[in-house]
């Protein structure tokens, strides 16, 4: 069956330092894959999407990679802030319009 | 555009009473989507549609549960009879596709439902 995996665990970093999130899926291939920030009691926010011919996208502070071969996308955040604490989804379609959400990694940046 | 509205924030009901959550998308959005979140089982997609279609159900959980869109401005999501399990957040989110492919969702603040 589909499945996604991300760090299960809270990742703790340094303000400035750079986060880097993994997010992997087995079992398909898909077309493209949306990563969102999510803060407490609020709905997810979307931040980037990578379509699979595409191998990096950057938007400010933050670079997503989309590799097909290793099924793995990564999402970094550059130059961290605590305000940049919030848990972080991945999100790769699977047919169509359709997309299932990993559980999320949760970033923690200490001042 | 003031984003995805739904309605009510908050739900409280007793077990074996109907519940309608409400949505309202994104003017010019053509995709609908339902998903329902809790600690044990992260967010799941219920339902979405496609120009007030339903286009995949498969993650409706029961015949309990049913969601409507009866025009491009309004969805529905009602389950009758409700039970304790199905407390979580219920979220609506829309998006559309334009010329470059798929564009990401836009997600409303949620329906935090409480059957008791």
């Amino acid at each position: 069956s589909q499945k996604i995996e991300q760090n299960s665990e809270a990742l703790n970093i340094q303000e400035g330092k750079t986060a880097t999130l993994t997010c992997n899926y087995t079992n398909y291939s898909p077309a493209y894959l949306q990563w969102y920030r999510q803060d407490p009691g609020r709905g997810p926010v979307f931040l980037l999407l990578i379509r699979e011919n595409e191998k990096e996208k950057r938007k400010e502070r933050l670079k997503v990679t989309f590799d097909t071969t290793l099924k793995q996308s990564l999402f970094h955040i550059t130059a961290s802030q605590p305000a940049d604490s919030a848990t972080y989804l991945c999100a790769p379609n699977t047919g169509g319009f359709k997309t299932i959400f990993g559980a999320g990694t949760r970033l923690f940046v200490k001042a | 555009d003031a984003g995805v509205i739904q309605s009510p924030r908050h739900e409280v009901t007793e077990m074996g009473q109907e519940v309608t959550l409400r949505c309202k998308p994104i003017s010019g959005h053509d995709y609908l989507f339902w998903y329902r979140q809790t600690m044990m089982r992260g967010l799941e997609l219920l339902i979405y549609f496609n120009n007030n279609v339903p286009i995949d159900d498969s993650g409706m959980p029961e015949d309990r549960f049913s969601a409507k869109m009866p025009n491009a401005s309004f969805s529905t999501l009602k389950i009758q009879p409700s039970e304790p399990r199905d407390s979580a957040v219920y979220f609506c989110a829309s998006s559309y596709q334009g010329e470059l492919g798929y564009y990401g969702y836009t997600f409303g603040s949620g329906t935090r439902l409480t059957v008791v």
